[in-house]
């Protein structure tokens, strides 16, 4: 199994620009979740999903949208990139709440300039 | 909101040695996890080890343990025998959910483990 894919790895954007950042996982996990590190600091979710039609904001949510359409896929959209989205997004999934694990994706490097 | 605390920036040991990293959280939930992940220079997000509040045992996961004190809200690991491999950062996390679907992880800022060979 591959687990958790992301991709981009790496990406520069200009401000203003947009883009689409893919996640895609193979343990057919009901939740998924977006996250992005910034230097220095621990992880901040953005978005939540907890199963295919279904979203929810997290902590930091200005900025970008998201959609889950089937249960593998859990994209990120940034519309109108700026300087303070720069950062490392990682997505995770979990097959349910609790004690489950949230297995991580490798990350993007996302640098808006 | 949910916070987690982690008051060393960074740690350093001798390789075999033991080291503790300490962890505070504030929550006004009775029910919850605590987890500490690992992120070495791969930024890889690996779990460590996870604690269930409602356990009064500490886990343990091979040379990782936990020191779960729920009255105080403070969640440390202490890694036994350390390795070379044990350097990275470590981030302790709380997990916070509810019966509405409600869910995520509340990270803190970490703490870098170094590992002097």
């Amino acid at each position: 199994n591959a687990g958790v894919t992301q991709t981009p790895k790496f990406r520069i954007l200009k401000i203003g620009q947009s883009m689409t950042l893919q996640c895609t996982q193979d343990m057919n996990h009901n939740y998924m979740y977006w996250y992005r590190q910034d230097p220095g600091m621990g992880l901040k979710l953005i978005y939540y999903s907890v199963g295919a039609g279904i979203t929810d904001k997290g902590e930091v949510p200005n900025g970008y949208n998201v959609s889950r359409s089937t249960t593998e896929d859990f994209p990120l959209r940034l519309e109108l990139a700026a300087p303070s989205q720069t950062s490392v997004y990682f997505c995770a999934s979990s097959h349910s709440s609790g004690a489950y694990e949230q297995y991580f994706g490798p990350g993007t490097r996302l640098t808006v300039t | 909101a949910q916070t987690v605390t982690q008051s060393q920036p960074e740690m350093s040991v001798q390789e075999a040695e033991t080291v503790t990293l300490s962890c505070t959280y504030d929550t006004s939930e009775s029910d919850y996890y605590l987890f500490w992940y690992k992120q070495p220079p791969s930024r890889q997000m690996i779990l460590v080890i996870r604690q269930e509040a409602y356990k009064q045992q500490n886990a343990t996961e091979n040379r990782f343990s936990v020191n779960f004190q729920k009255a105080a809200k403070s969640f440390s690991l202490k890694i036994s025998d350390s390795q070379l491999g044990d350097a990275a950062m470590y981030f302790c996390a709380y997990r916070w959910y509810s019966g509405g679907g409600a869910d995520g992880l509340t990270f803190g800022k970490g703490t870098h483990l170094i590992i002097q060979p």
